[in-house]
């Protein structure tokens, strides 16, 4: 069964850049969809990108921060960029894969996800 | 980006109830649906997807229903493992957008 770790600097100082690495185990990640979904402190979820098998990205507009998603298939990793990260954009990261169903794979959740990680952004 | 609401944000409610949580969609979004649950300090865990489609593993207590812009999830014979926050989440087009949630208490 696939598991998800995430992993990464806790604290990060506004202006600079948050880096997360999402290590899989339990399977290849080279043919499957990738997602990094984030929750600020007692709210609620919000989708931050997609990274699909063909090495192309989706991003969600609303996310403010430069984002950047990329996979290393080498080690069965992925990994999540923001670039001019502010203290909006502290929350517990979770990376998750993105699972594609129907006829014309019309249908699509998050499932499994990893246990997530909490960056704060601070100086 | 599609906007999704869900009722009550809160519920209070007691072993062995049923109970029926709400998430509406700003527009038609088919049925797109699907349904997480999420307790403390841990990740969602996904329970329907295309509204009415059980996820493997999960209890038949569990049920959805709904397409267009409404959709309930409902619980059948609550158990102690069942209290935590219940999010709906579109995934008719990107953004993907999730409710606010809905945190289900016991009485």
């Amino acid at each position: 069964q696939v598991q998800l770790q995430e992993s990464g600097p806790g604290l990060v100082k506004p202006s600079e850049t948050l880096s997360l690495t999402c290590t899989v185990s339990g399977g290849p990640i080279g043919s499957a969809y990738w997602s990094w979904i984030r929750q600020p402190p007692g709210k609620g979820l919000e989708w931050v990108g997609n990274l699909y098998s063909n090495g192309g990205t989706r991003y969600n507009p609303s996310v403010r921060s430069g984002v950047t998603i990329s996979g290393d298939t080498s080690k069965n990793q992925f990994s999540l960029k923001l670039r001019s990260v502010t203290a909006a954009d502290t929350a517990v990261y979770y990376c998750a894969i993105f699972r594609e169903w129907g006829d014309y794979r019309e249908y699509n959740w998050f499932d499994p996800w990893g246990q997530g990680t909490l960056v704060t952004v601070s100086s | 980006d599609i906007q999704m609401t869900q009722s009550p944000s809160s519920l209070s409610a007691s072993v062995g109830d049923r109970v029926t949580i709400t998430c509406r969609a700003s527009q038609k979004i088919s049925d797109f649906l699907n349904w997480y649950q999420q307790k403390p300090g841990k990740p969602p865990k996904l329970l329907i997807y295309g509204s009415s489609r059980l996820q493997s593993g999960v209890p038949s207590k569990f049920s959805g229903s709904g397409s267009g812009t409404d959709f309930t999830l409902t619980i059948n014979s609550l158990q102690p493992e069942d209290f935590a926050t219940y999010y709906c989440q579109q995934s008719y087009n990107t953004p993907y957008t999730f409710g606010p949630g809905t945190t289900l208490e016991i009485k």
